[in-house]
């Protein structure tokens, strides 16, 4: 089964960029969505289908794709942007949604 | 505006069963396909089920597949999620949420809790 990994935690300072990435085999050929979850929230979609944004997600957030790795990129980081973070494809191999383990983002 | 909102969640046994419901509004339901997705206490999210805008298609993780059923009535703006023979790792906070553009999941319920044990 398609498998996506992510590293568990990423800490950066108010104000700098935060990389969350997200491996797995081809990426670069699926649809990559990322979802912020808050604690004790639900998750919510913030990057869709090669980079777009749903209404009300700042620009700050962006998607990238490309190989083996997918990333979400978070500039000028905020407090309020402290939660953890999961990306997500479809596999059409196994008719399969995936989620990436998650990465717990700690602004410092 | 788009609204989920799921139900049934309770303190089960381990082999009893339970019905978990998910009622949408705000948009065209019977357009819309729909999944179950899942998250342990501490844990991270894991995908349940799938089911087509039409009920045609359905697709399970490997965990729970002949355990549960995904089903929808577009009648009632409603998508169920009948579990079977449930087992401790079945504890979870269980979330209905709606497919959108590009194989996402666009807009997601608050959830419902379900806790088996004996």
């Amino acid at each position: 089964s398609y498998v996506l990994t992510q590293p568990p935690s990423v800490s950066v300072a108010p104000g700098q960029t935060a990389r969350i990435s997200c491996g797995g085999i081809n990426i670069g050929r699926k649809s990559v969505s990322w979802y912020q979850q808050r604690p004790g929230q639900a998750p919510v979609l913030v990057i869709y289908y090669h980079g777009g944004r749903p209404s009300g997600i700042p620009e700050r957030f962006s998607g990238s794709n490309f190989g083996n790795t997918a990333s979400l990129t978070i500039i000028r980081v905020e407090a309020g942007d402290e939660a953890d973070y999961y990306c997500q494809v479809w596999d059409t191999d196994s008719a399969h949604r995936v989620f990436g383990g998650g990465t717990k983002l700690t602004v410092l | 505006q788009e609204q989920l909102v799921e139900s049934g969640g309770s303190v089960v046994q381990p082999g009893t069963s339970l019905r978990l419901s998910c009622a949408a509004s705000g948009f065209t339901f019977s357009s819309a396909s729909m999944d179950w997705v899942r998250q342990a206490p501490g844990k991270g999210l894991q995908w349940v089920a799938f089911l087509s805008h039409d009920g045609g298609i359905k697709s399970y993780d490997d965990s729970v597949k002949g355990r549960f059923t995904i089903s929808r009535d577009n009648s009632k703006n409603t998508v169920f999620l009948a579990m079977d023979s449930l087992r401790l790792e079945d504890s979870a906070i269980y979330y209905c949420a709606r497919d959108g553009e590009g194989d996402t999941l666009d807009y997601w319920g608050q959830g419902t809790l379900v806790t088996v044990s004996s």
